[in-house]
């Protein structure tokens, strides 16, 4: 399958500062990706949609000026958690659409801690 | 308001038996199902998928079959083997593709040897 990698896989940040993710698909172009979340013993929940050269697409719920998203390229999506606080921390999974949209390859995850 | 459930937690099966890991959903918009597997602090790793428009899809060891009057998937895995032990996901899009998913809460499948 195609390589979606995720970065950082591991974060700790103080509170009030902001947090960059980045997602990448290694070996194919992804014009649309996704951002989850996992609470701890929960199922992953899809915070967005990341759409190449427009904006993102935001499920209900989800505050977008929080979590702010740019797939600027065809290859790069970023999550980037504003003013993080305590209860943003979760485990962040990215994940892209591969070309006949009938697989979704997931990056590695990012456990974030807001101390 | 969980769309999407798998009522097993967990799963104990002996090698070289078949695991049956069972998915339950609501949404009758949903039109593509996926399986996923997941190892702690890893991304989910696909293992299968299925159009609504088919009852049984296989690929090697794993099965996954779909009833939409019962609105229930399940997945075979046979014969088990000690790798296949991880945490195993249903996920359901109503876009007919892989997009937007909405998974299930998971089934940890333990293969004893």
């Amino acid at each position: 399958g195609a390589v979606v990698s995720q970065h950082p896989s591991r974060v700790i940040c103080k509170s009030g500062t902001s947090v960059k993710i980045e997602c990448r698909s290694l070996d194919f172009q992804a014009t649309t990706m996704f951002w989850y979340r996992q609470f701890p013993k929960k199922s992953l929940m899809l915070m967005a949609t990341s759409n190449e050269g427009s904006k993102a697409t935001y499920e209900q719920g989800v505050e977008k000026d929080k979590f702010l998203i740019n797939h600027a390229s065809l290859t790069l999506s970023t999550l980037t958690v504003t003013s993080a606080h305590p209860e943003d921390s979760s485990f962040y999974i990215c994940s892209a659409l591969g070309q006949q949209n009938t697989e979704a390859f997931f990056g590695q995850g990012t456990r974030l801690t807001v101390v | 308001d969980q769309q999407v459930k798998q009522n097993s937690p967990s799963l104990s099966v002996q090698e070289g038996r078949i695991s049956i890991l069972n998915c339950d959903y609501t949404n009758s918009m949903f039109d593509y199902f996926l399986w996923y597997k997941k190892y702690p602090a890893e991304g989910p790793t696909f293992l299968i998928s299925i159009s609504s428009i088919k009852d049984k899809n296989e690929d090697g060891r794993f099965t996954v079959f779909l009833n939409k009057s019962a609105k229930h998937l399940s997945l075979h895995i046979v014969p088990s083997q000690p790798g296949d032990s991880a945490v195993y996901f249903c996920a359901a899009s109503a876009e007919g593709t892989a997009s937007k998913l909405t998974f299930g809460t998971g089934t940890r499948l333990q293969v004893t040897l």
